[in-house]
């Protein structure tokens, strides 16, 4: 059962380069989420899906973009890219509220994780 | 104020000392507490979560949560080396916008020493 899944593990890119970090899931959830994870500042939202279609802000959205045209997929575009933008990125899912994910309500499940360097 | 706060540590215990952890937050709207443990280069996992106020607990670990003083608390005994990792609370409203959406701490650094 692979959960979920992101793509690619590691990456370095010059400053003003674009790329995309790929993120599926195989659970069938609605919800699903990017965050950036610098090094003692915790998890902060960049974007969020509640379903195909459907997209919507973070904390922390601005120089990235994102698309949800399959349940399965969530993919984070970043253009131009900034030294700021150096981090390590997850990808998680979870189901709607009220059906058990794991065990809890509302669980996140997380990939392993993106880390991307902007020199 | 912050939503949440989390005392980032780190913190260092010999193994089998019993390990707190901590959040407090603002918003009164929480309802959903969790912790989440994160290994050196991988994911978080969902550790515990509560509903509401109360306690719960999973073999060696217990999650409070005390809505009145807006604190929440992770007790781990006999801590053992594979404890080692950081540990992060996460919360969550119950309708609306805030249910879609946990605010995470920043996370706690545990080093369980043999």
């Amino acid at each position: 059962n692979a959960g979920v899944t992101q793509t690619p593990k590691f990456r370095i890119l010059k400053i003003g380069q674009s790329m995309t970090l790929q993120c599926t899931q195989d659970m069938n959830h609605n919800y699903m989420y990017w965050y950036r994870q610098d090094p003692g500042m915790g998890l902060k939202l960049i974007y969020y899906s509640v379903g195909a279609g459907i997209t919507d802000k973070g904390e922390v959205p601005n120089g990235y973009n994102v698309s949800r045209s399959t349940t399965e997929d969530f993919p984070l575009r970043l253009e131009l890219a900034a030294p700021s933008q150096t981090s390590v990125y997850f990808c998680a899912s979870r189901p709607p509220t009220g059906l058990a994910g794991g065990r809890g309500t509302g669980e996140l499940f997380f990939g392993e994780g993106s880390r991307l360097t902007v020199l | 104020q912050k939503e949440v706060e989390q005392d980032p540590g780190p913190l260092s215990v010999p193994e089998g000392a019993i390990v707190s952890l901590n959040c407090t937050y603002s918003n009164s709207a929480f309802q959903y507490f969790m912790w989440y443990r994160q290994y050196s280069r991988k994911g978080p996992e969902l550790l515990m979560y509560t509903y509401s106020s109360g306690n719960k607990e999973d073999g060696r670990f217990t999650a409070q949560v005390d809505k009145s003083s807006k604190y929440i608390s992770l007790f781990i005994r006999d801590s053992q080396p594979s404890d080692s990792a950081t540990y992060l609370c996460a919360m969550r409203g119950n309708s609306g916008g805030s249910n879609y959406k946990l605010t995470f701490g920043k996370g706690t650094l545990l080093t369980v020493n043999p």
